[in-house]
């Protein structure tokens, strides 16, 4: 079975903090990928980075990078220079990709993440 | 493309009630998703489309509950006599089949709606 791990229910930081939020996750499969969404107030999953399990590049758009370590199943989150605009719950995602899969996503519980001014 | 529809956002209703919810994937999409999500908690899966074709449903999904999607288009979701502890959000997603599209396209992984809340009263 596959399991999210993300440990931190709620942070809060200060604008401009750089703030590192932490998945682990769990599964048998070899090949899978990692996600992160992002779901501001409205509700809405906003697609952030998805990552090969064979692929442990790290990975930098903007404000945000992504750590992924395979031996230590880890794909943390980290925003630099936080902005109020960051608040929102920030979700890790697991989906198994092996034959016949059907792709569905595992979830993480989430992290509440707000950015004071 | 205006991305994935759910339509209602919101729904009340009284428990023991029917209520149905409707999806609109992106259009070339062949894969189609239902979740759920309830307060403080990750998405769960529910079910599961290719094309007009149930692949898969959890064992969330009790036998109240009924998706369709007839000629691989819109999703519907029924849920029969409504309990309380249906109370949630109910998530759409598409899809392509994983490993299309490149970084950045929109396609590239799946697309969420903005769902829909239900409140069972």
């Amino acid at each position: 079975a596959q399991k999210v791990t993300q440990a931190q229910t709620e942070i809060s930081v200060v604008e401009k903090e750089d703030v590192t939020l932490d998945c682990v996750y769990e599964t048998r499969d070899t090949t899978y990928y990692l996600f992160w969404y992002k779901q501001p107030p409205s509700g809405e999953l906003v697609f952030l980075i998805r990552r090969n399990s064979f692929d442990e590049q790290n990975e930098i758009s903007g404000r945000y990078s992504w750590n992924f370590q395979k031996s230590t199943s880890s794909f943390n989150f980290t925003i630099t220079a936080s902005q109020v605009v960051d608040s929102a719950v920030y979700f890790c995602a697991l989906s198994d990709i092996s034959g016949g899969s059907n792709y569905k996503l595992t979830f993480g519980k989430g992290t509440l993440l707000t950015v004071n001014p | 493309d205006t991305g994935v529809s759910q339509n209602p956002r919101h729904k009340i209703t009284k428990r023991g009630q029917n209520v149905t919810f409707r999806c609109d994937p992106i259009s070339e999409h062949n894969r189609l998703y239902w979740y759920r999500q309830t307060l403080g908690q990750g998405p769960e899966f529910l079910t599961y489309f290719q094309n007009e074709a149930q692949l898969e449903k959890s064992r969330l999904l009790s036998d109240r509950f009924s998706a369709e999607r007839p000629k691989g288009s819109f999703s519907t979701l029924e849920i029969q006599r409504t309990e309380q502890g249906d109370s949630a959000m109910y998530l759409c997603a598409s899809s392509l089949l994983m490993g299309q599209g490149a970084p950045g396209e929109k396609n590239y992984g799946y697309t969420f709606g903005s769902g829909t809340r239900l409140t069972v009263v």
